[in-house]
């Protein structure tokens, strides 16, 4: 499967408790998306990549939150002493910029649950 | 106010009928504009682009009004596996692609 890959797919912490997720984009994007998406929303812009650099970070990006992209493939997301407000799908896309507007390509999302 | 704003629905229609949903944005300096399809508990996936000419792919079409800053999707002859929630996405000039999505209009297509 050459799609973008998320793992795990679901995670139960508890309350304080940090967790890492990782994405793994389609071979040879350069760009990395996170969005996240509660129940009854659309996503919602997080951060991302162009290859290992950060460009931009959104304001819902708290200091608990932190993501890496360290050579440019697969990507890792942490959010450090999790709330219940951090429940939430985590979903990663990843595309090919060449000037024009690129198409997204999602994977299937890690699904948290925070206790 | 949402930068993207759609009517959650749920729209209930039968198989064969045509059903529209729409979509207004609040930024003007918009630059590109999308449908996405979401089932159940699935990632997004891109339905089709919306062009400033309006669009068609088989039974779906779209259309964009820049003036009134609305989208709209237009599906005829609706099957029972239409049923999904469908995103309206902008993206804003300068935000290097960054999808922004509406709340998503549930469609359920019965028998």
């Amino acid at each position: 499967d050459t799609g973008v890959s998320q793992d795990p797919r679901h995670k139960i912490t508890k309350r304080g408790q940090n967790v890492t997720f990782r994405c793994d984009p389609i071979s040879e994007h350069n760009r990395l998306y996170w969005y996240r998406q509660t129940l009854g929303q659309g996503p919602e812009f997080l951060t991302y990549f162009q290859n290992e650099a950060q460009l931009e970070k959104s304001r819902l990006l708290s200091d608990r939150f932190s993501a890496e992209r360290p050579k440019g493939s697969f990507s890792t997301l942490e959010i450090q002493r999790t709330e219940q407000g951090d429940s939430a799908m985590y979903l990663c896309a990843s595309s090919w910029v060449a000037g024009l507007p690129d198409t997204q390509y999602f994977g299937p999302g890690t699904r948290l649950t925070v206790l | 106010r949402k930068e993207v704003e759609q009517d959650p629905g749920p729209f209930n229609v039968p198989e064969g009928a045509t059903v529209a949903f729409n979509c207004t944005y609040s930024n003007s300096a918009s630059q590109s504009f999308f449908w996405y399809r979401q089932d159940c508990r699935k990632e997004p996936k891109l339905l089709m682009s919306v062009y400033s000419s309006g669009n068609e792919d088989g039974r779906f079409t779209a259309q964009l009004n820049r003036a009134s800053q609305y989208i709209s999707l237009l599906i005829r002859d609706s099957k029972l596996s239409d049923s999904a929630t469908y995103l309206c996405v902008v993206i804003y000039t300068g935000t290097a692609s960054k999808l922004t999505f509406g709340t998503g209009t549930r469609l359920q297509v019965t028998l």
